[in-house]
C-alpha cells in the first residue's frame, strides 16, 4: 500500500463547475499536507497547504483535512480550462516533518 | 535569485555507465530532496537531506547514492545505470517552516539505453 493514495483519473469536469480531488494517507503521524499542481513538462508548484483539521480557503481553492479519517481533499470552484493539470497530494512526516511523500497524482481536465 | 538549479537538463547513458546529477540552491534552505517521476507514478522520493550533514533513504533508494556536499549542494549518483532508471529527476529544497513549499528545479530527463 502506498503511503499516499490518489485516484489517477482522468477527472473530467465542465468549465464553471466544482472539481473535487481526494487523497488518503497511511501514517497517522503525518503533520502537514500539500497540494501541488503540475502542468505537462513542468515542475510542480504549490497550490495550498493545510495542517489543522477543517477547511482552508484561498480564492477558488479549498483544502479540507480530516486527520481521524486520514483524508485530505482539494476543491476547485468555478473551474477554468487553465486548471487542467495533474494535481499532486504531498504529506510531510518524520522528525522535523522533513520526509515529504507524494501521491501518484490526479489528472484533471476541464472541458469548455 | 536562481532558486534551485539542476544540471544537466538532459542525459543519455548506456547501461552500466555512471553519472552524477548536480543540484544547488541559493535560498539558504536546510532540507534538500531528490525525486524521480515516471508516467502515472507521481513523484517518488529517492533520498533526502533534512539538514547539512545528514541524508536519509526515501521510497526508492536502490541503485542511487547521494552526497550533501554543503548547505547549498546535494548530488545524486548513479553508479551503474539501468534502463529502469530512465525517468525525470527533480531536485527540491525547503526551509521546512510550516507551510513552506518545496521549491523545485527544472528537472533532468535521463534515458538509459
Amino acid at each position: 500500500q502506498k503511503e499516499v493514495e490518489q485516484n489517477s483519473g482522468p477527472l473530467s469536469v465542465p468549465e464553471g463547475a466544482i472539481a473535487s480531488l481526494n487523497c488518503t494517507y497511511s501514517d497517522r503521524g503525518s503533520q502537514s499536507f500539500f497540494w501541488y499542481r503540475q502542468y505537462s513538462g513542468k515542475s510542480p508548484e504549490l497550490i495550498m497547504f493545510i495542517y489543522s483539521n477543517g477547511d482552508k480557503e484561498d480564492g477558488r481553492f479549498t483544502a479540507q483535512l480530516n486527520k481521524a479519517s486520514q483524508y485530505v481533499s482539494l476543491l476547485i470552484r468555478d473551474s477554468q480550462p487553465s486548471d487542467s493539470a495533474t494535481y499532486l497530494c504531498a504529506v510531510s512526516r518524520g522528525s522535523s516533518a522533513s520526509k515529504i511523500i507524494f501521491g501518484s497524482g490526479t489528472r484533471l481536465s476541464i472541458r469548455p | 535569485n536562481a532558486g534551485v538549479t539542476q544540471t544537466p537538463k538532459f542525459q543519455v547513458l548506456k547501461t552500466g555507465q555512471s553519472m552524477t546529477l548536480q543540484c544547488a540552491q541559493d535560498m539558504n534552505h536546510n532540507s534538500m530532496y531528490w525525486y524521480r517521476q515516471d508516467p502515472g507514478m507521481g513523484l517518488r522520493l529517492i533520498y533526502y537531506s533534512a539538514s547539512e550533514g545528514t541524508t536519509d533513504k526515501g521510497e526508492v533508494p536502490n541503485g542511487y547514492n547521494v552526497s550533501r556536499l554543503n548547505k547549498r549542494e546535494f548530488s545524486l549518483r548513479l553508479e551503474s545505470a539501468a534502463p529502469s532508471q530512465t525517468s525525470v529527476y527533480f531536485c527540491a529544497s525547503t526551509g521546512l517552516y510550516r507551510g513552506e513549499p518545496l521549491h523545485f528545479g527544472n528537472g533532468t530527463r535521463l534515458t538509459v539505453t
